[in-house]
């Protein structure tokens, strides 16, 4: 069965410094995707970033990237120049397109992140 | 129009009403879903439906009724629920049985 860990349950950034979120996955596909979601506390899940397994090349998304590494099964994001609207928590998620009952998203247990003005 | 759509924000019932949350979209997805998330918790699927047919029952228990009238909507019947049910219940879509999902702003449910 797939899995997903952040462990991290919380972190801190000032405004305008980086932060990087950690997230593992376990899984034996060699086809999926990985996700990095915000959830601000207007509650909508918003996609923030998407990484094809089958893809060498990080995603990047204006201030937000990943550092995707395959063999390690690790799948960090980046938020560069961070602002007080980044402030939400992140979830990690695990999917596999293969059809049948796998077509579902598997969630990380989440890191919320505050913003220091 | 790229929004997912949930009514009502907000619902407070007794254990013995029956009520209704309602999803809309209107971006030709064909997979919709229902998740259900606790406060600090990440979102546990309950029901997937794929060109308005069910595909995936997580072992919801039965007080939970969903309904796809069409491609568009999504319903999700409440009848006799618990305490423990309460908790922010979101709906999402993505194109045909895939892993990307657009999520609504979810109905906040108590339970009382």
């Amino acid at each position: 069965a797939q899995t997903v860990t952040q462990s991290q349950p919380e972190m801190s950034v000032q405004e305008a410094e980086t932060v990087t979120l950690s997230c593992t996955y376990d899984t034996s596909e060699s086809d999926y995707y990985l996700f990095w979601y915000k959830q601000p506390p207007s509650r909508q899940m918003i996609l923030v970033i998407r990484q094809e397994a089958y893809k060498q090349q990080n995603a990047t998304e204006n201030r937000f990237s990943v550092n995707f590494q395959k063999a390690a099964k690790s799948f960090s994001l980046k938020i560069s120049d961070s602002q007080l609207g980044d402030a939400a928590m992140y979830f990690c998620a695990y999917g596999n397109p293969n059809g049948g009952a796998t077509n579902k998203l598997i969630f990380g247990t989440g890191t919320l992140l505050a913003v220091q003005p | 129009d790229t929004e997912v759509t949930q009514t009502p924000k907000h619902l407070v019932m007794g254990m013995t009403n029956k009520k209704s949350l309602k999803c809309e979209q209107h971006m030709g997805h064909r997979a919709m879903y229902w998740y259900k998330q606790k406060a600090k918790k990440p979102p546990e699927l309950m029901f997937v439906y794929s060109y308005e047919k069910l595909s995936i029952n997580e072992s919801v228990p039965s007080r939970f009724s969903p309904e796809c009238p069409n491609s568009s909507l999504l319903n999700l019947h409440l009848h006799a629920l618990q305490p423990e049910d309460s908790a922010l219940y979101l709906c999402a879509s993505s194109q045909e049985v895939k892993v990307r999902n657009t999520f609504g702003s979810g109905t906040r449910l108590t339970v009382v």
